[in-house]
């Protein structure tokens, strides 16, 4: 099955400068890539996701990028605020169905 | 809308009990995905129906674990003879069914085994 790498699992930035977060994945029959946001002792929820006929999608200060030919995608996020601190996953599923494989997840803080 | 709900929240078992966790999913979506939570192994899918019906169980433990969704607004995750490293927080999540519609969790039922 399908395996999602993430990096880094922590990551501490400045308020205000930017974070980026990092995924690849294995199977190149993907073609949904969802970016959840977690709070602590909270669900998580969509903020951004891109498909395998787009490059680069943008909403707001969320930034998604996505090489299919490397297999990678990732997560910018521009002018970082500390409402932005939380773990963060990617994740990634094959047409067809709606499964998703997730990676391990970044714990972003941002530190005021 | 009152989203996914489980129940219940926190789940306190003696190691080798039965533990029983519900999920209703968001009316009208046809897909209900179970997912286990660790620090350590972070975000980890167990199983789904599509229209009730099991599609993929390739993420559960064989023996002592099994789901089963009797109808459309309810599924069961059971855990016979609990360890503890059952210990978790085990999400329920549904959507629209089909490929890349939105994934909505529920809160979470954390498990612990003592």
């Amino acid at each position: 099955g399908e395996q999602v790498e993430q990096l880094p699992s922590i990551l501490r930035v400045q308020e205000g400068s930017s974070a980026s977060i990092n995924c690849s994945y294995e199977d190149s029959a993907s073609n949904y890539f969802p970016w959840y946001k977690q709070e602590p002792g909270e669900n998580p929820k969509l903020i951004i996701d891109i498909r395998s006929n787009m490059e680069r999608k943008q909403i707001q200060e969320l930034i998604v990028l996505l090489d299919k030919k490397a297999k990678r995608f990732s997560l910018h996020i521009t002018d970082t605020q500390p409402g932005d601190s939380a773990m963060y996953f990617c994740a990634a599923s094959t047409g067809g169905n709606n499964k998703l494989t997730f990676g391990q997840g970044t714990v972003l803080s941002v530190i005021p | 809308n009152a989203g996914v709900i489980q129940t219940p929240r926190h789940k306190v078992t003696g190691k080798g009990q039965e533990a029983t966790l519900w999920c209703e999913p968001i009316s009208g979506h046809s897909a209900v995905f179970w997912y286990r939570q660790t620090i350590v192994q972070g975000l980890e899918f167990l199983t789904y129906f599509r229209n009730q019906a099991p599609i993929d169980d390739s993420g559960m433990p064989k023996e002592r674990f099994s789901a089963q969704m009797p109808n459309q607004s309810h599924s069961t995750l059971k855990i016979q003879s609990t360890q503890p490293q059952d210990s978790a927080v085990y999400l329920c999540a549904s959507s629209l069914g089909t490929s890349g519609n939105t994934l909505y969790f529920g809160e979470g039922s954390r498990l612990i085994v003592v």
